[in-house]
């Protein structure tokens, strides 16, 4: 089954407010991946990380490959409406395929 | 294009049918995926595929095949679609083992 616990499950958050998520895992993962999923679309990628401590910005989002190789969090900054959308954590074991976390549904109120 | 293709985009199926989902790539990646997605489940992992003559069972693969016809194709089958399977299917392709994957815009499938 799914190795990576993500949380929250749903966020409903007004503009302008931050955001943070993260996901952890009992294994260790060599890449954290984050992607976001608009309605009706398959998921894009955002920002991946493949260093245990990378702190890694793409715009206002940020996020980080835990010192302990089992964790990441993503943090959004500065909310928009755009932002709306299913977020989801995924990582690497060794030459394994992807392995997703449930999502982040995110809800912005204008 | 799109750099990932699925057709088709919704699907409504009768329990019992055969149905096939098809994928084609034009990353020139040698590495393809099929993914299900439920609400609140996440993307599991039907089946993938290294390269052309390599075919690999995922986390849920049972009541599901595929056929990897060249590099950039690869196509999911249901033999006997049943209801449990409506889902969104996802295809994805990357080129080695630590890169984010193309995901393609997906295949709603409803099995009636």
């Amino acid at each position: 089954g799914q190795q990576l616990n993500q949380s929250p499950q749903s966020m409903f958050i007004q503009e302008g407010e931050d955001v943070s998520m993260n996901c952890t895992s009992s294994s260790i993962f060599n890449t954290w991946l984050w992607y976001k999923q608009d309605p009706g679309e398959g998921p894009v990628l955002l920002i991946a990380l493949y260093k245990a401590g990378e702190l890694t910005s793409n715009g206002r989002l940020t996020a980080q490959f835990g010192i302990t190789r089992k964790d990441s969090f993503l943090n959004i900054s500065a909310s928009i409406p755009s932002d709306v959308g299913i977020y989801f954590c995924a990582g690497h074991r060794g030459n394994t395929p992807l392995v997703f976390g449930k999502g982040t549904r995110l809800s912005v109120i204008a | 294009d799109a750099d990932v293709t699925q057709t088709p985009r919704n699907r409504i199926t009768k329990t019992g049918k055969r149905i096939m989902l098809e994928c084609s790539q034009t990353k020139g990646h040698d590495r393809m995926y099929w993914y299900r997605q439920d609400p609140g489940l996440g993307l599991r992992l039907i089946y993938y595929s290294f390269d052309v003559k390599d075919i690999n069972k995922g986390e849920i693969s049972d009541g599901y095949s595929v056929s990897r016809q060249a590099q950039a194709k690869f196509s999911l089958s249901l033999e006997s679609a049943i209801p449990n399977q409506t889902a969104l299917y996802f295809c994805a392709t990357t080129a080695g083992d630590r890169g984010g994957y193309t995901f393609g815009s997906g295949t709603r499938l409803t099995v009636v």
